[in-house]
């Protein structure tokens, strides 16, 4: 069983709709959560960090967190051309210093 | 400008040959991180440091070496004993302890051998 699982894609939305992106994650002691961007050819851009239940809000994007669950979101609103990448989610678990992530979900947004 | 710096960006090597991929930081950061990234797949870890003169495997560190003599520095030798090398190496760093878990990345070396 994968630690973090991620839906593969490709995802597509039109240009201004919202893009939601989800994440599962089988430890349930897992601790923190991370969404990553990463445009064709270079390296994970950290976009969000959660580490407790419910929602955070930067800007467009918003990370939703249920441990009960298992599982993470990531909602981009008013999606533009320049969120095309892939989308990865990662997850810490306690007392490691390690992070385990998803093989990531590739958005394209339509103009 | 505080970051994180890996050199070269592209290296070509022919097989059997050893190679180091450099990886700096001045983040002040105490841990550092080497992945492989091949496509489809996702991250997978090689080896990690804590501290200095400190390291210990990943999942995937056979083929590869690497050391921790300065803060600031983590280079990664991958051997000619790596059966396929060829892939998108990644470093990473962040601050140890209970504050701050975010991992931030290095632009990559995209490393390829035939």
């Amino acid at each position: 069983q994968k630690e973090v699982e991620q839906n593969s894609g490709p995802l597509s939305v039109p240009e201004g709709a919202i893009a939601s992106l989800n994440c599962t994650y089988s430890d349930r002691v897992s601790q923190s959560f991370f969404w990553y961007r990463q445009y064709s050819g270079k390296s994970p851009e950290l976009i969000m960090s959660i580490y407790s239940n419910g929602d955070k809000e930067d800007g467009r994007f918003t990370a939703q967190l249920n441990k009960a669950s298992q599982y993470v979101s990531l909602l981009i609103r008013d999606s533009q051309p320049s969120d095309s990448a892939t989308y990865l989610c990662a997850v810490g678990q306690t007392g490691a210093n390690n992070l385990f992530f998803g093989t990531g979900t590739r958005l394209t947004v339509i103009p | 400008d505080g970051g994180i710096t890996q050199s070269p960006k592209y290296l070509f090597r022919k097989e059997g040959q050893n190679v180091t991929l450099s990886c700096e930081q001045n983040l002040n950061h105490d841990a550092m991180y080497w992945y492989r990234q091949d496509p489809g797949q996702g991250l997978r870890l090689i080896y990690y440091s804590q501290i200095v003169n400190d390291f210990q495997k990943g999942d995937i560190a056979e083929g590869y070496s690497v050391s921790r003599e300065k803060k600031e520095s983590f280079p990664l030798t991958v051997t000619s004993a790596q059966k396929n090398p060829t892939a998108f190496y990644l470093c990473a760093s962040k601050t140890s302890g209970s504050v701050g878990y975010e991992q931030y990345f290095g632009p990559g070396t995209r490393l390829t051998v035939t």
